[in-house]
């Protein structure tokens, strides 16, 4: 289909483990953004993208958290270290200006982490 | 701080009743505001944006939002709901700081009822 993508959808790790979540953008989207969203919440933003370069990482929760785009489409989020908290739905979502309000998010279904 | 509130955890209304979800938000100049509703095991779906213009913001599905300055609202509206409106609805605000993010409330859950 046309829409993000994102990989796995279930994510089962150990504590102490790293995982690697992928998304899939929208064919030529500028804009590539990953939101945190624990069981019974919002949204919340970790990190924008603008092509490969990675602008805003400001909502990254530690240092464990690492996110990549290095040919301005596909993007990782990896977690080393898992930790309970970091259990929660990821969502990636592509827009296809860069830094534009007026332009919509497209999300993907997200990736279901779960650390036990 | 910037930021929406959701003051309903959860609106329940009978199928052709009018629904209405309320959001509320606190933001230094301008406005920019967003609703998105989530089904189950799938991403947010977009359904209507006020940027600036008309108050009545017409969406897709049948919904509508109504911006109020002076009540600092953007409560989403429905005429007559569906049993397939059932969902998650979040609402939400373009922060305009540094490259710009979109933050949410907390989700309100909508139960329609045959």
């Amino acid at each position: 289909g046309a829409g993000v993508s994102q990989s796995p959808r279930y994510k089962v790790a150990k504590r102490g483990q790293d995982v690697a979540l992928r998304c899939d953008p929208i064919s030529g989207h500028v804009s590539l953004f990953w939101y945190q969203q624990a069981l019974g919440q919002g949204p919340e933003f970790l990190t924008y993208f603008q092509n490969e370069a990675q602008l805003d990482k400001s909502g990254l929760p530690s240092d464990r958290f690492f996110a990549e785009r290095p040919e301005g489409s596909v993007s990782t989020l990896k977690i080393q270290r898992t930790q309970q908290e970091d259990s929660a739905v990821y969502l990636c979502a592509s827009s296809l200006a860069a830094g534009v309000v007026y332009n919509e998010q497209f999300f993907g279904p997200g990736t279901r982490l779960t650390v036990l | 701080a910037q930021s929406v509130a959701q003051p309903e955890d959860q609106v329940n209304v009978a199928e052709g009743n009018p629904l209405t979800v309320k959001c509320t938000y606190s933001v230094s100049g301008n406005p920019y505001l967003f609703w998105y509703v989530q089904y189950p095991n799938r991403g947010l779906q977009f359904l209507l944006k006020y940027i600036t213009g008309d108050n009545l913001v017409k969406g897709s599905y049948g919904f509508e939002a109504e911006f109020n300055k002076s009540q600092t609202s953007f409560h989403l509206k429905k005429p007559s709901a569906l049993v397939s409106d059932s969902a998650l609805y979040f609402c939400a605000v373009w922060i305009t700081d540094s490259w710009g993010k979109l933050q949410f409330g907390a989700g309100t859950q909508v139960v329609v009822t045959p």
